[in-house]
């Protein structure tokens, strides 16, 4: 089973700040299959980049992803309010996509 | 619009069962697989369950094998977690999410349901 290990585990920053979330798999995700979720509190996750770099539907282009193979980012350029929240990566390289990384929040400074 | 409504979550004591539902429109349900997704309080996300579009096909975590049975109707476009044998570590929020890209769960979830709590208590 891959294993998902996502740092840093907090990360503070201000309104307008850049995030840079790591997510690093234990071995060689297949196809670069890895998607990113927010979660908001109180809320269900929602998917915003899958194929580790193709941004779902409505997500606006300050969130970015890039990597492949076992390292993974996931970018905020110019964090707005709506953005702090916890973000997990997921592998679907495996099937059924079993595991997610344990989480990164972002919060505000 | 894609909804998933999750219902049947509340208080159960340690050995009890419970049975969750959720909803499906907005999509044809027979063309996608389904799962259910868990999330105990103050932790991250864990993967529970997952089904076929067709149904022939399901998958289930180590920790709930044997406990717990995934299932789906297709005549009111629902699918079900059937939970057996509840112990105080299943005690989490369940998501129901549906599967990218069609009949095999082998992708990224696109959309998700709002959750249903189940709380394993005496």
């Amino acid at each position: 089973e891959i294993v998902l290990t996502q740092s840093p585990g907090t990360l503070s920053l201000s309104p307008g700040e850049r995030a840079t979330l790591s997510c690093r798999a234990s071995q060689s995700v297949s196809n670069s299959y890895l998607a990113w979720y927010q979660q908001k509190p109180g809320q269900a996750p929602s998917l915003l980049i899958y194929g580790a770099s193709s941004r779902a539907t409505g997500i606006p282009d300050r969130f970015s992803g890039s990597g492949s193979g076992t390292d993974f980012t996931l970018t905020i350029n110019r964090l707005e309010p709506e953005d702090f929240a916890v973000y997990y990566c997921q592998q679907y390289g495996t099937s059924p996509p079993r595991t997610f990384g344990q989480g990164t929040k972002v919060e505000i400074k | 619009e894609v909804q998933l409504l999750e219902s049947g979550g509340g208080l159960v004591q340690p050995g009890g069962s419970l049975r969750l539902s959720c909803a499906a429109s907005g999509f044809t349900f027979s063309s996608y697989a389904m799962s259910w997704v868990r999330q105990a309080p103050g932790k991250g996300l864990e993967w529970v369950s997952a089904i076929s579009g067709h149904g022939v096909s399901t998958y289930y975590a180590d920790s709930v094998k044997g406990r717990f049975t995934i299932s789906r109707d297709y005549s009111n476009s629902t699918l079900y977690l059937q939970m057996n044998s509840l112990r105080a570590e299943d005690t989490a929020v369940y998501y129901c999410a549906k599967y990218y890209g069609g009949n095999s769960p082998k992708y990224y979830f696109d959309q998700w349901g709002q959750g249903t709590l189940v709380t394993v208590s005496s």
